[in-house]
């Protein structure tokens, strides 16, 4: 079957550095994403991997090992801002996305 | 701005009452999905087009419709609602590059409760 694994929550501190992972099993692989999600809002786009490695894009980066299966995304300087779920997503063989349940991410000042 | 607009952001309906819900676009993309997310889950894909070629996935309920008369829109149509129904409804859509892997973009989603 297919799944991605992420942790339900996690707490930082304000100005740290935080790393969510997730492990994803799907029926092929076309890419790994990863979503940020405010409270009662719509997710928005963060990152997409293709490759193995890491992509850096501001405070946030993404790495990706296919061979594992496993995706980390890191957050840096951590802002008030930054609370949210984050939500990993595999794409398959067939293009669809295969989501993670999301992980909440809890920012104390 | 390009963009996915959703309507309503909040509604309310009856149980068994008919309830239809729009999203828009902007981006002249071809693909659209509907999702439907409830709390502290994944989003779960209900159907989505490739244009006008409309795909259900195989667990979506027969209560759940949709429509797409023309490129920048598409209606999810809920025929009998249920209790079970409520959730965050989310619109997205993306462009058909040819490659498949093509980013997904979210409108603000359409909160539904049913009373």
């Amino acid at each position: 079957g297919q799944n991605i694994d992420q942790p339900t929550e996690m707490t930082a501190t304000e100005g740290a550095i935080v790393q969510i992972n997730c492990t994803y099993q799907t029926s092929g692989f076309n890419g790994l994403f990863w979503y940020q999600q405010h409270a009662g809002e719509a997710p928005t786009f963060l990152s997409y991997n293709v490759l193995d490695g890491l992509e850096e894009k501001g405070r946030f980066s993404s790495f990706l090992s296919r061979s594992k299966g496993y995706s980390y995304l890191l957050l840096k300087e951590l802002q008030m801002k930054d609370s949210a779920s984050y939500l990993c997503a595999s794409m398959d063989s067939n293009y669809q996305l295969i989501w993670g349940a999301g992980t909440k991410l809890i920012i104390k000042p | 701005d390009a963009m996915v607009i959703q309507n309503p952001r909040y509604q309310v309906t009856q149980f068994g009452k008919p309830v239809t819900l729009s999203c828009s676009q902007t981006l002249n993309h071809n693909v659209m999905y509907w999702y439907q997310q409830k709390s502290s889950q994944a989003p779960k894909l209900l159907f989505h087009y490739y244009d006008k070629d409309f795909n259900n996935e195989a667990d979506t309920p027969d209560n759940f419709q949709s429509r797409r008369p023309n490129t920048s829109f598409c209606f999810l149509d809920i025929r009998s609602p249920g209790l079970g129904d409520a959730a965050m409804y989310l619109c997205a859509t993306s462009r058909d590059s040819g490659t498949g892997a093509d980013t997904q973009y979210f409108g603000p989603g359409t909160r539904l409760t049913v009373l």
